[in-house]
């Protein structure tokens, strides 16, 4: 069945370092993969897409990289804040290849940024 | 991003009585609206897609009987819990989509339910 896994573990990191998150996923072939960002008892905030065939993505601090051979994206956070301490949800599109919307999410990494 | 806005933010209410959740997409047209629901430390588990003029399309295991959802226009979305239970307490978001401007989805802030 389809899986969308992410490092269910907290991530502590101090200031100024960079923050990397790991999104695995199986048995999907997407068309495109993509980053949220979650603070508690708020809704998801979209942060960056990448699709298939572009390899890295940036936007300002944050950079995202999609290997479809390995299934696996990495999300950055160069140069952390204590203002990035959020839940990061990866998510990728239900059916696959195709676009309904339809976001299966995975279950989201807590970075802990420390001044 | 566009502004999507939830009403209630948190309702609390009797087991056994229905509550109206409401989802408006402030500054454009949303061909697409989606439910989902998230409980404490899990991740969102879509509900349900909803599409303006037509009926909802259910994911597998949620009841359309008890999840009454209403797309009126391309700006308001509903979802009724019907009967609610204590089990139905969770957290409730919904997101304005339209896949022919972009793939990313704009999230409301999300209702807290609680069913006592």
């Amino acid at each position: 069945s389809q899986k969308i896994e992410q490092n269910s573990e907290a991530l502590n990191i101090q200031e100024g370092k960079t923050a990397t998150l790991t999104c695995n996923y199986t048995n999907y072939s997407p068309a495109y993969l993509q980053w949220y960002r979650q603070d508690p008892g708020r809704g998801p905030v979209f942060l960056l897409l990448i699709r298939e065939n572009e390899k890295e993505k940036r936007k300002e601090r944050l950079k995202v990289t999609f290997d479809t051979t390995l299934k696996q994206s990495l999300f950055h956070i160069t140069a952390s804040q204590p203002a990035d301490s959020a839940t990061y949800l990866c998510a990728l599109d239900g059916n696959g290849s195709s676009n309904t919307g339809k976001l299966i999410f995975g279950q989201g990494t807590t970075l802990q940024v420390k001044p | 991003g566009a502004v999507v806005s939830q009403h209630p933010s948190r309702v609390i209410c009797k087991s056994g009585t229905s509550v109206k959740i409401e989802c408006r997409s402030l500054d454009f047209q949303a061909t697409t609206m989606f439910w989902y629901r998230q409980f404490p430390k899990q991740s969102l588990m879509l509900m349900a897609t909803s599409n303006e003029g037509s009926k909802a399309t259910y994911e597998q295991g949620v009841e359309k009987d008890k999840f009454l959802i209403n797309h009126a226009s391309l700006t308001l979305s509903t979802l009724t819990v019907t009967s609610a239970h204590p089990e139905d307490s969770s957290f409730y978001i919904c997101s304005a989509y339209s896949g022919t401007i972009s793939y990313e989805q704009y999230f409301g802030p999300g209702t807290r339910l609680t069913v006592t």
